[in-house]
């Protein structure tokens, strides 16, 4: 089993619509989780932590099940501008002071007009 | 806002040469990593550096690859002898404790 693992998509979306990506990691023993949006050619940067009482940004709302080891990302009223990778990234549990860092393997968002 | 730097941003070498990816991470991080994707594939990881030395590297981090933190601030990515497949972005990435990494913007290898 992959160490973090998440649908590649691409899922194709008009404007407006509800999207869900899911993602699910296999160490039970990960710290803390993370959602990246990546733009083409661009480096990942940072969507929204995600806690296990779920938080909202916006239009965006991340939610994290520790005991199914499962993290999602709902966007609604999708926009063209939300076009985009979604990676779902896991640090690890700390290791003689060392973390990883782990991504998924990206979940690629295409809103259609 | 603090940010991780790298330099250059694109670097064309020729097949068998030596390049040197330099990365500046954000100064009170901890953690440092090297990643690279392949045009249009997905992050690779490459390695993590911690207290002075490498964590963890991947399968991809063959002897032709070495990483070093020369002077406590900029932390570089070395490949010896480049091969065309290695053509990707390469990401550096630095993290302090339990938070998020943080990413440079990449440098675009291309070897011809």
């Amino acid at each position: 089993r992959k160490e973090v693992e998440q649908d590649p998509g691409p899922f194709n979306v008009p404007e407006g619509a509800t999207v869900a990506f899911n993602c699910t990691y296999s160490n039970s023993a990960s710290q803390s989780f993370f959602w990246y949006r990546q733009d083409c050619r661009k480096e990942p940067k940072l969507l929204m932590s995600v806690y296990s009482s779920g938080n909202e940004d916006g239009r965006f709302t991340a939610q994290l099940n520790r005991a199914s080891q499962y993290i999602s990302l709902l966007i609604r009223d999708s926009k063209l501008s939300d076009s985009a990778t979604y990676l779902c990234v896991v640090n690890g549990a700390p290791r003689g002071g060392y973390q990883k860092v782990t991504f998924g393997t990206g979940t690629k968002l295409q809103v259609i007009p | 806002e603090p940010e991780v730097t790298q330099t250059p941003s694109h670097q064309v070498t020729q097949m068998g040469q030596e390049v040197i990816l330099r990365c500046v991470p954000i100064s009170n991080h901890l953690y440092f990593y090297w990643y690279r994707q392949i045009l249009g594939q997905k992050v690779e990881f490459l390695v993590s550096f911690y207290n002075n030395e490498i964590s963890e590297k991947s399968e991809i981090f063959d002897d032709q690859f070495s990483v070093e933190r020369p002077d406590g601030s900029n932390f570089t990515l070395k490949i010896r002898s480049t091969k065309l497949e290695d053509s990707a972005m390469y990401f550096c990435a630095s993290k302090g404790g339990q938070s998020e990494a943080f990413f440079g913007q990449g440098t675009r290898l291309t070897v011809v």
